[in-house]
């Protein structure tokens, strides 16, 4: 297995510009999770799927949006980048079932928005 | 979920046993404690994680308080590949819950040679 896998692995925006980030897995999980991190801090919960067909707001969404078709891809979509969109991008995927429930994080894509 | 508290630096010679505290004196009873790392900036990676009783596995183990009100992730001999940002995360795993992670800034493990 691949795991999780994101493209691009970096990539730099003019402010207002658009663009997609790319997130697949090939385990067959359920949930899916698009986390930013900014630099020296923890990482925060943008969006959330606990399936194909539905997505739910984290804790820091505006300025995004996600759609999940499949249960192997989940899009992060930026329509308009800002400056304060500049960070790593991290997606995971954890499986619905079993006591053990961790999260699978895929190895991240640097944006910088100029 | 509840929140922790964790040291924002600790150092450990390479071969010692390396112990990050961690503070989550709300926790409730449908709450575990799971421990991720992050190394050099990759996406983190789980550790492990626990309830009320004492926890081991292939790479760490986890030591949890009789009150729950805190735990300590062990490294039993901590090597120089050791060295990054320890996560202390509680969730519940209640019926309903997404399991949505909640990141603190971690521990910040230094390995010295």
């Amino acid at each position: 297995n691949a795991g999780v896998t994101q493209t691009p692995k970096f990539r730099i925006l003019k402010i207002g510009q658009s663009m997609t980030l790319q997130c697949t897995q090939d385990m067959n999980h359920n949930y899916m999770y698009w986390y930013r991190q900014d630099p020296g801090m923890g990482l925060k919960l943008i969006y959330y799927s606990v399936g194909a067909g539905i997505t739910d707001k984290g804790e820091v969404p505006n300025g995004y949006n996600v759609s999940r078709s499949t249960t192997e891809d989940f899009p992060l979509r930026l329509e308009l980048a800002a400056p304060s969109q500049t960070s790593v991008y991290f997606c995971a995927s954890r499986d619905l079932s079993g006591g053990v429930s961790e999260q699978y994080f895929g190895p991240g894509t640097r944006l910088t928005v100029t | 979920d509840a929140k922790t508290t964790q040291p924002p630096s600790m150092d450990c010679a390479e071969g010692r046993a390396a112990n990050l505290p961690c503070n989550h004196s709300t926790i409730s009873g449908n709450e575990y404690v799971y421990w991720y790392r992050q190394i050099h900036s990759q996406g983190p990676q789980y550790i492990i994680h626990g309830l009320k009783n004492n926890e081991t596995n292939e790479m760490a183990s986890l030591i949890i308080t009789e009150d729950r009100k805190s735990s300590t992730l062990i490294l039993p001999h901590a090597t120089l590949r050791d060295t990054a940002v320890y996560y202390c995360i509680v969730r519940s795993h209640g019926s309903g819950n997404t399991g949505k992670l909640i990141f603190g800034q971690g521990t910040t493990l230094q390995v010295k040679p």
